[in-house]
């Protein structure tokens, strides 16, 4: 089985400042990595994602990630944010080769002050 | 092409009813899976189905079952509601072993 922690539940940040979101997953097997999107009232979507080759992977809307086996750790970063980045983000991990069936942490709340 | 959409939005129900959630893929994927999100949690996988057979059940009790239909449009039932089955329950469609599109959800609240 797989977990997702994201490491903090909250992160507040000034518009145009950059920002790094935490996610450390746990996996006896090899993995696939997402990090998922929800502005609110709405459901996901998909920002980007880890399967294989290049461990930096770049996504929508300025986002990349950076995937590091030895620390197990998927985190997310965009080097200048806009207000209308405000929203819940979610890491997520699935088996690889499975049905890809994701297992979600608990969301960071990104919080963009003008 | 049409995404996921899912229906109703919001549904308020009373403890001990059942209730019917409606989920349609988006045009070409054979594949929907269900998730429960409570409020400040991420969502929890309930089930998938795949060609109409149900192909992966999360931690959820019995009283949440499914069905998909023959167009891979898919119903999402709880039965015996519970103050704690109160979440966003989430749809996404998908092709097997392919990354999953969401739909925006639909609020359930028991009161």
């Amino acid at each position: 089985a797989q977990s997702v922690t994201q490491l903090d539940s909250q992160v507040p940040v000034f518009e145009e400042a950059p920002v790094e979101l935490r996610c450390n997953y746990s996996s006896s097997v090899s993995v696939y990595l997402f990090w998922y999107v929800q502005y609110p009232n709405q459901g996901l979507q998909l920002l980007l994602k880890y399967l294989s080759g290049s461990t930096l992977v770049k996504g929508i809307n300025g986002f990349e990630a950076e995937f590091n086996k030895s620390q197990t750790s998927f985190h997310l970063r965009k080097p200048s944010v806009h207000i209308s980045d405000t929203a819940e983000y979610f890491c997520a991990v699935s088996a690889s080769g499975g049905s890809y069936i994701p297992t979600f942490g608990r969301g960071t709340s990104l919080i963009v002050h003008p | 092409e049409t995404g996921v959409t899912q229906s109703p939005t919001h549904l308020i129900k009373t403890r001990g009813q059942q209730v019917t959630l409606r989920c349609s893929s988006q045009s070409g994927h054979n594949t929907v899976s269900w998730y429960q999100q409570a409020l400040g949690q991420g969502p929890q996988f309930i089930f998938q189905y795949y060609r109409e057979e149900e192909n992966g059940r999360g931690n959820f009790p019995p009283r949440f079952s499914g069905l998909q239909f023959p167009n891979y449009s898919s119903e999402l039932n709880v039965n015996a509601l519970e103050l704690d089955d109160s979440a966003l329950y989430l749809c996404a469609s998908s092709l097997p072993f392919y990354e999953q599109y969401f739909g925006p959800g639909t609020r359930l609240t028991v009161t």
